[in-house]
């Protein structure tokens, strides 16, 4: 099993839709959750860190779900400059590394 | 701040060359990382520096690649000789700590013929 698995895509949504995307985590010992994004032919930067309670960054929430090990990402009001690869990312606390997901695609139409 | 700095953007460079990444870290940031990224692997990360120490190499894919931190505001990537599966893109990034994000440079595009 993968440490960190997410679903490649695309998920291809309307404006002002709302999306969400999960990502699995195998190291139940994990204690760091981040969520980036990647645009294309671009250097990946950081969206936003998940919190154990859940957190919220404008049209963003992220949540984790410590027993099913996953954490989860909404867009709502989908713009179409939100179309780029959210990649999720899991510290690995027995090798003490971030480890990065292989990024999910989304695409936002007019 | 400038952010991390990497250069050059673009190589593109003979099979059995030696091919040299540059990177600047934002200054502060103790850790250093050096990444791979190709449509097939992903992210994979090869080597991390704290404190311009080397503390896990073991991404590193063969003893082709070599990598150092001579100080706390300058890294290289060396790969000797290239090969055309060493082609990807080569991210730098830092951190002020291992489990804080990180932040990447804008990567060098290498393409090794």
């Amino acid at each position: 099993r993968k440490e960190v698995e997410q679903d490649p895509g695309p998920f291809n949504v309307p404006e002002g839709a709302t999306v969400a995307f999960n990502c699995t985590y195998s190291n139940s010992a994990s204690q760091s959750f981040f969520w980036y994004r990647q645009d294309c032919r671009k250097e990946p930067k950081l969206l936003m860190s998940v919190y154990s309670s859940g957190n919220e960054d404008g049209r963003f929430t992220a949540q984790l779900n410590r027993a099913s090990q996953y954490i989860s990402l909404l867009i709502r009001d989908s713009k179409l400059s939100d179309s780029a690869t959210y990649l999720c990312v899991v510290n690995n606390p027995n090798t003490d590394k971030l480890i990065f997901g292989t990024g999910t695609r989304l695409q936002v139409f007019p | 701040d400038a952010g991390v700095i990497q250069s050059p953007r673009h190589e593109v460079t003979e099979m059995g060359q030696e091919v040299t990444l540059r990177c600047k870290p934002i200054s502060g940031h103790d850790y250093l990382f050096w990444y791979r990224q190709t449509m097939m692997r992903g992210l994979e990360l090869l080597i991390y520096f704290n404190n311009n120490v080397p503390i896990d190499d073991s991404g590193m894919p063969e003893d082709r690649f070599s990598a150092k931190m001579p100080n706390a505001s300058f890294s290289t990537l060396k790969i000797q000789p290239s090969e055309p599966r060493d082609s990807a893109v080569y991210f730098c990034a830092s951190s002020p700590d291992r489990n804080y994000g990180y932040t990447f440079g804008s990567g060098t595009r290498l393409t090794v013929v």
